[in-house]
């Protein structure tokens, strides 16, 4: 299985500052099709997960313009350019090429 | 507007069955595929299986294959899982989440999300 390996797994930051994740995939998420498809996901305190940003960069209708996606290849970022107190939660990669799908172990957020 | 509603879960011992329900509306569910995905209590998620508009394709977890079953009624907008044998191993809440629309890659999908339906297998 394709292993998705985030970090940190713990991120306390304060109000108002940048937060960075790192998600890397054992293999190349680069589809046939030239789209390399992995995803982020939200999961706030109590609730399901929700789709931030797919296709590496692609931010979903309703998700701030804080949130942004970059990579390539085996190794993908997610920033928060400001930390609000909605954000509280854990994310999660995914890669969507491989069977079986493969989610990060988690990136618990918190503020300081 | 999109909706996912999850049901079917309970208490179940150990070697056990249940069948898991995800009722789909505000989309045409038979132009979507769909995936179901577990998440054991603190723990991160675990995808288990998906099925494509037609059916004529299933993929499983391999820790399932042969366990669970996943199946769709698509007259009746309804998703299944029938889970058999289970495992303490099992005990999870389970959603169930869009897949990719008719005509796209399995790669997409996963953009809506039901609130999830409890699976606790105990003695």
């Amino acid at each position: 299985d394709v292993v998705m390996t985030q970090s940190p797994l713990s991120l306390p930051v304060t109000l108002g500052q940048p937060a960075s994740i790192s998600c890397t995939s054992s293999q190349s998420l680069l589809y046939s099709d030239g789209n390399t498809y992995l995803t982020w996901f939200q999961q706030r305190p109590g609730q399901s997960p929700r789709r931030l940003i797919y296709k590496v960069s692609n931010r979903d209708s309703g998700v701030p313009d804080r949130f942004s996606g970059s990579g390539s290849g085996t190794d993908f970022t997610l920033k928060i350019s400001r930390v609000e107190a909605e954000d509280v939660g854990v994310y999660y990669c995914m890669q969507g090429i491989y069977w079986p799908r493969t989610f990060g172990q988690g990136t618990k957020l918190e503020i300081k | 507007q999109v909706q996912l509603v999850e049901s079917g879960g309970g208490v179940v011992q150990p070697g056990g069955s249940l069948r898991l329900s995800c009722t789909a509306s505000g989309f045409t569910f038979v132009t979507y595929a769909m995936h179901w995905v577990r998440q054991a209590p603190g723990k991160e998620l675990e995808w288990v299986a998906a099925i494509r508009q037609d059916e004529n394709k299933k993929d499983y977890l391999d820790s399932v294959r042969g366990r669970f079953a996943i199946s769709r009624d698509n007259s009746k907008n309804t998703l299944y899982l029938q889970m058999d044998s289970l495992r303490a191993e099992d005990t999870a809440l389970y959603y169930c989440a869009r897949g990719a629309a008719q005509g796209r890659t399995m790669a997409e999908g996963f953009d809506y999300w039901g609130q999830g339906t409890l699976v606790t297998v105990s003695s």
